[in-house]
């Protein structure tokens, strides 16, 4: 089975330019979560969706949104790109709520934005 | 809000012997979930361990193992046997285990070098 899947792997955008970012989570997984890595830094929380609704945000301005399709993929936004968005975006997924597995978050290979 | 904690940016060892990763949280909630993640130089954080909070019992898993003292607010991981792939970033992430709260927040991350 296919893991976690996101393209694009590498982007390069300008400043005040706008971004979409993609991911398919495994099979069956009907959650899906977003986060940002910035070099020598821990990933850190920016979205959740579940069943195609937002269950979590993490403290990100507006111009980070995102939203997941009936099939579970989804899209992360960036609009008005600053470089400070420079970072390896991650995108994670688990199966529906099992107290025992813990919900196991299973992540992507990221993809990596420049922003220049 | 949960914090996780990293205090040994850099950490080495000499392939076959054993190392400790140290990782302290604080939250004021009584059941969660505790995460190692390895994030090796391809950059896709891969789940070394997992940790429920209402359990007593330590995890292993193979070769890894955790000292979850959670009156401390401690989660130490144990490699045993070091062997070169296990250079990596590793990850302490931490997790409520309040229904559809998925969010991961990790701490800074250890740089761990296997000395051949």
């Amino acid at each position: 089975d296919a893991g976690v899947t996101q393209s694009p792997t590498h982007l390069i955008k300008t400043r005040g330019q706008q971004v979409t970012l993609r991911c398919s989570p495994i099979s069956g997984h009907k959650s899906v979560s977003w986060y940002q890595q910035v070099l020598g830094q821990g990933p850190q929380f920016i979205f959740q969706y579940y069943e195609k609704e937002e269950r979590g945000r993490g403290n990100f301005p507006d111009r980070f949104s995102a939203r997941q399709f009936p099939n579970y993929s989804s899209e992360l936004n960036v609009n008005a790109l600053l470089l400070g968005d420079s970072a390896l975006y991650l995108c994670a997924s688990s199966l529906a709520w099992d107290r025992e597995s813990g919900n196991t978050i299973y992540f992507g290979e990221g993809s990596w934005l420049t922003v220049v | 809000a949960q914090t996780v904690t990293q205090s040994q940016p850099e950490m080495s060892v000499q392939e076959a012997e054993t190392v400790t990763l140290s990782c302290t949280y604080d939250t004021s909630e009584s059941d969660y979930y505790l995460f190692w993640y390895k994030q090796p130089p391809s950059r896709q954080m891969i789940l070394v361990i997992r940790q429920e909070a209402y359990k007593q019992q330590n995890a292993t898993e193979n070769r890894f193992s955790v000292n979850f003292q959670k009156a401390a607010k401690s989660f130490s991981l144990k490699i045993s046997d070091s062997q070169l792939g296990d250079a990596a970033m590793y990850f302490c992430a931490y997790r409520s285990a309040n229904f559809g709260n998925e969010k991961l927040t990790f701490g800074t991350g250890t740089r761990l070098t296997i000395i051949p």
